[in-house]
């Protein structure tokens, strides 16, 4: 079964770090690029980083550009993101995504569970 | 960056109705879109590809269209089970990948 898991969440004080683990199944993890997505309580869908599948490609949105990492451990099947300088706002459910290439088009498929990254005092 | 809209924010409906939600992008996204559903507690689940395509195991009632700026998602006979979130997602500004901000529909 193709299948991600998500862990790592937890509650954080303001300012600091914590590190989110993704770890994947069922599939050839190297030959995937990956994606997190966020969802802050009851908002909606925020897309925040990307990495290609050796890794030597990354993006994020701009909020938290210079504060998060992506990276990946293609032995281990297994997909990080390095939070810092946390903030309340950065409260939410962190989620990964496979990319998916269906006939020209790239769709997020499947997405783990997701791990409540909660940041507060 | 390729802002993406969805009308309406929300709405209720009753069961076997037609219901349609807009999404609309800030610039073309050729046909480079996709919806999504989610329901409270799970993660989102892949609906169309692609504008149109179906994706697997998901009900014929649903469908896609539109390419461009302008893109639609038709539920043809609404049933208890569709009440979830829907979003749309641009895929055309890889690695960039952009979310409509949702629509909630609610049945009666």
């Amino acid at each position: 079964e193709v299948q991600v898991v998500e862990s790592g969440g937890g509650l954080i004080q303001p300012g600091g770090s914590l590190r989110l683990s993704c770890a994947a199944s069922g599939f050839t993890f190297s030959s995937y690029e990956m994606n997190w997505v966020r969802q802050a309580p009851g908002k909606g869908l925020e897309w925040i980083s990307y990495i290609s599948g050796s890794g030597r490609r990354v993006s994020y949105v701009d909020s938290v550009k210079g504060r998060f990492t992506v990276s990946r451990d293609n032995a281990k099947n297994s997909l990080y993101l390095q939070m810092s300088s946390l903030r309340v706002e950065d409260t939410a459910v962190y989620y990964c995504a496979r990319v998916l290439a269906v006939a020209d088009s790239l769709l997020f498929d499947p997405w783990g569970q997701g791990t409540l990254v909660t940041v507060s005092s | 960056d390729i802002q993406m809209t969805q009308s309406p924010s929300s709405l209720s409906t009753s069961v076997g109705d037609r219901v349609t939600i807009t999404c609309r992008a800030s610039q073309s996204v050729s046909k480079s879109l996709n919806w999504y559903q989610q329901k409270p507690g799970q993660a989102p689940r892949l609906l169309i590809f692609s504008a149109s395509y179906l994706q697997s195991g998901v009900p014929s009632r649903f469908s896609g269209s539109g390419s461009g700026t302008e893109f639609t998602l038709t539920i043809g006979s609404l049933q208890p089970e569709d009440s979830a979130t829907y979003y749309c997602q641009q895929s055309y500004s890889t690695p960039i990948f952009t979310f409509g901000q949702g629509t909630k529909l609610e049945i009666k």
